[in-house]
């Protein structure tokens, strides 16, 4: 799959909104674009993902640019429960069910 | 649904010995994972299976490591033996989907300690 780049670190204060970006400039055509968080001590969770147009679910929402090679999460108003580590990975989809987990973007909510 | 479950969620042990961990997927899932996660390393996949036949096991590190999937609701990942190097915590996950979707569900970990 091909390779994302994200911020080690943002920061952010308690109910504005945060967008995290996440470049990934050899995405493939068929490459879907997928967002995961883990909170502190706990697993992974899905977040949201797309593909080319933007898309928003009661947690986030996914900004695609026009030409994919970036993406922004999008969390309207930020809560203390969203500090986490966000990772952007891709996924080619057809028989590939591999996900791989880069560093992500360690997410700070001040309050 | 009570989710992925995973146990013990903690393990101490020590070297040499031979240590198992266990994982229930959520009913229905046709798919599920097996994760090591470390500070150097991060989150690494170890081996996936699709309705219990383990389809891709590259990152298995070494031997010493074995996963099984003797039915659709029960999975276990070996160590044998078991070394300092393997102290992580290790995460279960499943997903439903054989379409497009590649949502995963993760457990809440084991934190194996290995002196």
């Amino acid at each position: 799959d091909a390779k994302t780049t994200q911020p080690n670190s943002m920061e952010s204060n308690e109910e504005e909104p945060v967008h995290l970006p996440c470049n990934h400039s050899t995405i493939s055509g068929t490459d879907y674009i997928h967002w995961y968080r883990q909170l502190p001590s706990q697993g992974p969770e899905y977040v949201i993902h797309g593909l080319t147009s933007n898309v928003n679910n009661r947690m986030a929402s996914l900004a695609i640019a026009e030409d994919r090679k970036s993406s922004t999460l999008i969390l309207h108003r930020a809560t203390l429960r969203d500090a986490a580590v966000y990772y952007c990975i891709l996924n080619s989809g057809g028989s590939n069910y591999k996900l791989t987990f880069g560093k992500g973007t360690l997410l700070t909510v001040n309050p | 649904d009570a989710g992925v479950i995973q146990s013990p969620r903690h393990e101490v042990t020590e070297m040499g010995q031979e240590v198992t961990l266990r994982c229930k997927p959520i009913s229905g899932h046709d798919y599920l994972f097996w994760y090591r996660q470390t500070m150097m390393r991060g989150l690494e996949l170890l081996i996936y299976f699709n309705n219990n036949v383990p389809i891709d096991d590259s990152g298995m590190p070494e031997d010493r490591f074995s996963a099984k999937m003797p039915n659709a609701s029960f999975s276990t990942l070996k160590i044998q033996p078991s070394e300092p190097r393997d102290s992580a915590v290790y995460f279960c996950a499943s997903s439903p989907f054989a379409g497009l979707l590649r949502e995963q569900y993760f457990g809440p970990g084991t934190r194996l300690t290995v002196t």
